[in-house]
């Protein structure tokens, strides 16, 4: 159990279907993060967001739309995907200080996309 | 542009024997270096964080070596066990803000 909770954990949807992932971090952080992994690919970071403000968007298109409420919770709103879009979807959370010592980072179980 | 390689890329080994997995990285201005461990289609658990001012971190049977001049940490795993089986992910954290830059993985299998 590592402190951090997505669900669902899987999630099969149409190119044309709305839905959205979350995210819980049990762990008092104050940086969320969203990440992507694909088959054969290195984990490739989405986007970051400290004190519930983005600070980073790794060029995602806007068909994924993160929201992150408060601290504890963020949300990856899903649009219009499509199939190449399908991978393992991982949220982190990491308490950052600010100053030169980043940090580690704390990863959920991920959600499991298929877009057909 | 900071990338991350991991060699080698799979590795089959029997159970009880010390190893060495490799991780480089071609921009040395790095804040950390964490490894992870990742069980097929699952998430991702942190096995140790080495701070840039570091030499090395150990955790039980691990041990981490970071070389920030180099760009290179090693990963040692002592005694494996067929319950080390998994793949074994490198990242540093570079430039601005709290971003991490994966390899992608040394794939672990240990056989009885």
């Amino acid at each position: 159990e590592t402190g951090v909770t997505q669900t669902p954990r899987h999630l099969v949807m149409g190119m044309t279907n709305k839905k959205s992932l979350k995210c819980e971090q049990h762990l008092g952080h104050n940086a969320m993060y969203w990440y992507k992994q694909s088959a054969k690919k290195p984990l490739e970071l989405m986007f970051v967001y400290n004190f519930k403000e983005q600070t980073e968007n790794n060029s995602v298109p806007s068909r994924f739309s993160p929201e992150c409420p408060n601290s504890s919770h963020l949300f990856l709103h899903l649009h219009t995907l499509q199939p190449e879009d399908s991978a393992l979807y991982l949220c982190a959370s990491s308490q950052d200080s600010g100053g030169r010592a980043r940090n580690e980072q704390f990863f959920g179980p991920g959600t499991r996309l298929t877009v057909l | 542009k900071q990338e991350v390689t991991q060699i080698p890329a799979a590795l089959s080994v029997p159970e009880g024997e010390n190893l060495v997995l490799n991780c480089s990285f071609t921009d040395s201005a790095i804040y950390n270096l964490q490894w992870f461990r990742q069980d097929p289609g699952k998430g991702l658990t942190s096995l140790l964080l080495i701070q840039s001012s570091q030499r090395e971190q150990t955790s039980g049977r691990l041990n981490a070596s970071l070389d920030k001049s180099s760009g290179r940490s090693t990963l040692y795993i002592a005694a494996s066990q067929p319950g080390d089986s998994a793949t074994y992910l490198c990242a540093v954290t570079t430039g601005g803000g709290n971003k991490l830059t994966f390899g992608t993985g040394t794939q672990l299998k240990v056989e009885l």
